[in-house]
């Protein structure tokens, strides 16, 4: 059974670092991409970037690009997503799901909270 | 970028009638439509892909239409689980680009 799990929920002040996790199992996490997603209520759902793990090729939505870290450890089945200084617009879900174009497996989501 | 839009916002309808969302495109996207659905507290579910294509233990009841600008999502049928709220979503497959609608929330006549 394919899953994706993710880390728990995150509060943090405005300038502080967060990573979130995801990890993969019951399939080959490395031969899959990773896509990360943001909800909101304000902006809804928002493709945030996706890496592939067995190489590390990513991309990122221009939205999102030098706000955040997208990474992999294949060896561990696990993606990241890290932002090095939050700020109250982070607030929000981050989902992890897998594929390129169709997301066809989601994780449970990661509610992080930024408020001072 | 492309916007994707979503219409209606909410839509209201009773159990075992027919839903009919739409989802529009600003610019032409061929069929490189996605369908989800949202329920209450759960990550989004694909329900299809390719604008007509259904994902793997999807009811034959959703069902997917449309290519270029305009795109329709139809629930024959609906059951009591089917109330929640629905994403459309374009794809770009190199490099990758994903926009998602607003979304449309079925809810209970």
């Amino acid at each position: 059974e394919v899953q994706l799990e993710q880390s728990g929920a995150e509060v943090k002040k405005p300038g502080e670092s967060v990573k979130i996790s995801c990890k993969g199992s019951g399939y080959t996490f490395s031969g899959r991409w990773i896509a990360w997603v943001r909800q909101t209520p304000e902006k809804g759902l928002e493709y945030i970037g996706i890496i592939y793990p067995g190489d590390l090729e990513l991309k990122y939505s221009p939205s999102f690009e030098g706000q955040v870290t997208i990474s992999a450890d294949k060896s561990v089945s696990t993606a990241y997503l890290q932002f090095s200084r939050l700020t109250a617009s982070d607030t929000g879900i981050y989902y992890c799901a897998r594929g390129a174009d169709k997301f066809d497996f989601w994780g449970p989501g990661t509610l992080v909270t930024v408020s001072s | 970028d492309i916007v994707m839009t979503q219409s209606p916002a909410t839509l209201s309808v009773s159990p075992g009638e027919r839903a009919t969302l739409s989802c529009g495109a600003s610019r032409d996207i061929g069929h490189n439509l996605v369908w989800y659905q949202q329920r209450s507290g759960q990550p989004p579910r694909l329900l299809i892909y390719g604008a007509s294509t259904r994902a793997a233990g999807i009811p034959a009841r959703f069902s997917g239409s449309g290519s270029g600008t305009d795109f329709t999502l139809t629930i024959d049928g609906l059951q009591s689980e089917d109330f929640a709220v629905y994403f459309c979503q374009h794809y770009n497959n190199w490099p990758p680009r994903h926009t998602f609608g607003q979304g449309t929330k079925l809810e209970i006549k």
